[in-house]
């Protein structure tokens, strides 16, 4: 099973860019999640989702937005990026309800100059 | 406002010994997860602690919850350098059922 995929890897935007984070998950999860992880400050979540066609904000929104159209598919869009926005980027899924532990992506680590 | 804390935030330690990391949370909560968070890769679950008093057991790490007090440990028994990582617990928000707050993690490193 693939779980769930994150690409790109690695990018480096300029200020002012946007650019898009994909995220895809196979295992017909209900949920998903984009969080952002800045060192020493554990994970904050930006956006998630509970359903197709649902999205909510989550603790910094801000500079983010996202769509769930499909169930598999949870896109994280940089309108106008910031230095700011440096950070590594994880999407996660998990199950309906909260008895069941996330499913993390391996990660998107992005620099914005 | 629900927050968590972890102590320690960095702790180095010899093969073969025993330790405790605590989470501590600020609010009601009776959800709590423990992950594992190796350099450079994604976060792998732990332990899903659902009830006060649940105890797991993974090899050599035990996670338990106490909801009363508000205190989650996950114990190391005569730990191995494979375990060095770091290790973050999140807690449910009772006011959103799909929101976990994160602590900021105890990186662990073992030293052969």
């Amino acid at each position: 099973n693939a779980g769930v995929t994150q690409t790109p890897k690695f990018r480096v935007l300029k200020t002012g860019q946007s650019m898009t984070l994909l995220c895809a998950q196979d295992m017909n999860h209900e949920y998903m999640y984009w969080y952002r992880q800045d060192p020493g400050m554990g994970l904050r979540l930006i956006h998630y989702s509970v359903g197709e066609g649902t999205t909510a904000k989550g603790e910094v929104p801000d500079g983010y937005n996202v769509s769930r159209s499909t169930t598999e598919d949870f896109p994280l869009r940089l309108l106008s990026a910031a230095p700011s926005q440096t950070s590594v980027y994880f999407c996660a899924s998990s199950r309906q309800g909260t008895n069941y532990g996330y499913t993390f992506g391996s990660g998107t680590r992005l620099t914005v100059v | 406002e629900l927050k968590v804390e972890q102590n320690p935030l960095f702790l180095s330690m010899q093969e073969g010994k025993n330790y405790t990391i605590y989470c501590n949370y600020s609010t009601t909560s009776d959800r709590l997860y423990w992950y594992r968070q190796d350099p450079g890769k994604s976060l792998e679950s732990l332990f899903v602690l659902l009830s006060n008093g649940a105890v797991k057991q993974e090899g050599r790490l035990m996670a338990s919850l106490d909801t009363k007090a508000r205190l989650s440990t996950l114990h190391i028994t005569a730990a191995v350098h494979d375990l060095s990582a770091t290790y973050f617990c999140a807690v449910a928000s009772m006011d959103s059922n799909y929101q976990l707050i994160w602590g900021a993690g105890t990186k662990l490193i073992i030293k052969p």
